[in-house]
C-alpha cells in the first residue's frame, strides 16, 4: 500500500511561472516530510524538508508546505527555471535521528519550458 | 567533498547468473541504505546499516539478496540467482547519524536477460 503519493506524473510550466508540486500522505506517523530532486542518470539530490511543527519552510526558489489535517504538502518553485527540469520525488518518515525509513512517492516528472 | 560511489554503473545478466554492486559512502557517513527502484516507482528502502550492523533488512528478499558492510564503510549488495524481475536500479545513500538528509549515489541499473 503506497503510503505516500504523488498522483500527478507530469507537469509542464513555463520558465519564470510558479512550479506547484502535490503530494499526499495517509500514515498519521509521519512527521518529517522531504522533497528530492532527480536527473536522468543520477540519484536523487536533496533539495528541502519540513518538520511536522511547521507548516511552511522556504530555501531561496523552493517552499514547503505541510497541511497536517489534509495530510498534504506542495512545493512550490518561483521562478521556474529550465534547469528545474527533473523528476521530483516527495518523501515522508515517522520520527527524525536516522531511526526510521523514508517512504517515497512515485515521483512528478517536472518540464520548465523556455 | 567526494559523493557517494557505486559500481558498476550499469550491469546486464542472464537469469539464474550471480551479480554484486559496491557502494562508496561518504567519508564520515555512518548510516548506508539500500534501495530498490522500479521504473516509474520512488526508491524503496532494502537495507539499512548503523555502522557495520544492519539494523533494518525487513523488506529484503533474503532467499535470493544478501549484502554486508565489512569495517563499517564500503558495502556490497549480492543477489544469486538473479530473476527477470530483478531488473531496476539499485541506489545507496549515506547520511550522518542523526540526519534526514541521505546522499544518493548514481545507482547501478541492473537489467536481468
Amino acid at each position: 500500500d503506497q503510503q505516500v503519493k504523488q498522483n500527478s506524473p507530469s507537469l509542464s510550466v513555463q520558465e519564470g511561472r510558479i512550479s506547484i508540486l502535490n503530494c499526499d500522505y495517509t500514515n498519521s506517523m509521519f512527521d518529517y516530510f522531504l522533497w528530492y530532486k532527480k536527473y536522468p542518470a543520477e540519484g536523487p539530490t536533496f533539495l528541502i524538508s519540513i518538520s511536522s511543527i511547521k507548516d511552511k519552510n522556504e530555501d531561496g526558489r523552493f517552499t514547503v508546505f505541510l497541511n497536517k489535517s489534509a495530510k498534504h504538502l506542495s512545493l512550490h518553485i518561483v521562478p521556474s527555471q529550465p534547469g528545474d527540469s527533473a523528476v521530483y520525488f516527495c518523501a515522508a518518515s515517522a520520527g527524525r535521528g536516522g531511526a526510521n525509513n523514508l517512504f517515497f512517492g512515485t515521483g512528478t516528472r517536472l518540464t520548465v519550458i523556455p | 567533498e567526494a559523493g557517494v560511489v557505486q559500481s558498476p554503473r550499469y550491469k546486464i545478466i542472464e537469469k539464474k547468473q550471480p551479480v554484486a554492486f559496491w557502494c562508496n559512502p561518504i567519508s564520515g557517513h555512518n548510516t548506508l541504505y539500500w534501495y530498490l527502484q522500479n521504473l516509474g516507482q520512488g526508491p524503496e528502502l532494502l537495507i539499512r546499516y548503523e555502522n557495520e550492523e544492519a539494523v533494518d533488512d525487513s523488506q529484503l528478499p533474503k532467499d535470493r539478496f544478501s549484502a554486508e558492510r565489512l569495517k563499517g564503510v564500503d558495502s556490497t549488495l549480492k543477489i544469486q540467482p538473479a530473476e527477470l524481475g530483478d531488473s531496476a536500479v539499485y541506489l545507496c545513500a549515506s547520511s550522518v547519524d542523526s540526519t534526514y538528509e541521505q546522499y544518493f549515489g548514481p545507482g547501478t541499473r541492473l537489467t536481468v536477460t
